[in-house]
């Protein structure tokens, strides 16, 4: 009954470092997002994909690239770390177009100092 | 482009108030509309949703009916509890994205004392 993992939960950054926020899903869903939220600004989408091989950008990809080799998996990696990519990272999946729910995982909060 | 306007937070009430949470929206064509929860420390869940004119979304004992007329969709609550209080998130989805994406409200904060 795992749903939507994302790992780590936490994570302090050095500015320039690089890292990469896993995401993973165990509902066979065929899309997936990343998003980021900021306090009293919603959620902002990054990136999204349809299927495995397939991406595409969203509202605030600047900083950020993706991949999606398998269903399963939908990792983010920031290449060069600044402050402006302080916030908490939401990776979500849902099974398809039309009115399906999303589902998201629990979030990682990303600290650059 | 697309937006969702909800009302600033927090809103601040007693255990058994009414609730109501003002939403609005700006789309192209006729958006599917969407209320997320979440709870401190967590993702966000779906709470209920709508898909055309007048369809009235409910879970949990929250209700919103989508009201193109007047481009909104307001969260309402007869009763709220404690255990309500979290961030409340509009959102919506339209053709022009396949549907495949959404465009989230800044959230609304609720809190409820016993």
């Amino acid at each position: 009954n795992a749903g939507v993992t994302q790992t780590p939960k936490f994570r302090i950054l050095k500015i320039g470092q690089s890292m990469t926020l896993q995401c993973t899903q165990d509902m066979n869903h065929n899309y997936m997002y990343w998003y980021r939220q900021d306090p009293g600004m919603g959620l902002k989408l990054i990136y999204y994909s349809v299927g495995a091989g397939i991406t595409d950008k969203g509202e605030v990809p600047n900083g950020y690239n993706v991949s999606r080799s398998t269903t399963e998996d939908f990792p983010l990696r920031l290449e060069l770390a600044a402050p402006s990519q302080t916030s908490v990272y939401f990776c979500a999946s849902s099974p398809g177009q039309g009115n399906q729910p999303q589902h998201f995982g629990d979030g990682t909060r990303l600290s650059i100092l | 482009g697309n937006s969702v306007t909800q009302m600033e937070g927090p809103v601040t009430l007693s255990e058994e108030a009414f609730l109501t949470i003002n939403c609005t929206y700006t789309a192209t064509g006729y958006p599917s509309l969407f209320w997320y929860v979440q709870y401190p420390g967590e993702g966000l869940q779906l709470l209920l949703k709508a898909t055309k004119a007048d369809d009235k979304g409910s879970n949990k004992g929250f209700e919103a009916t989508y009201r193109k007329e007047t481009t909104s969709f307001h969260l309402e609550k007869g009763s709220v509890q404690v255990s309500d209080s979290a961030v409340y998130f509009c959102a919506l989805s339209d053709r022009n994205s396949g549907y495949s994406t959404l465009t989230f409200g800044k959230g609304t904060m609720l809190l409820v004392s016993p």
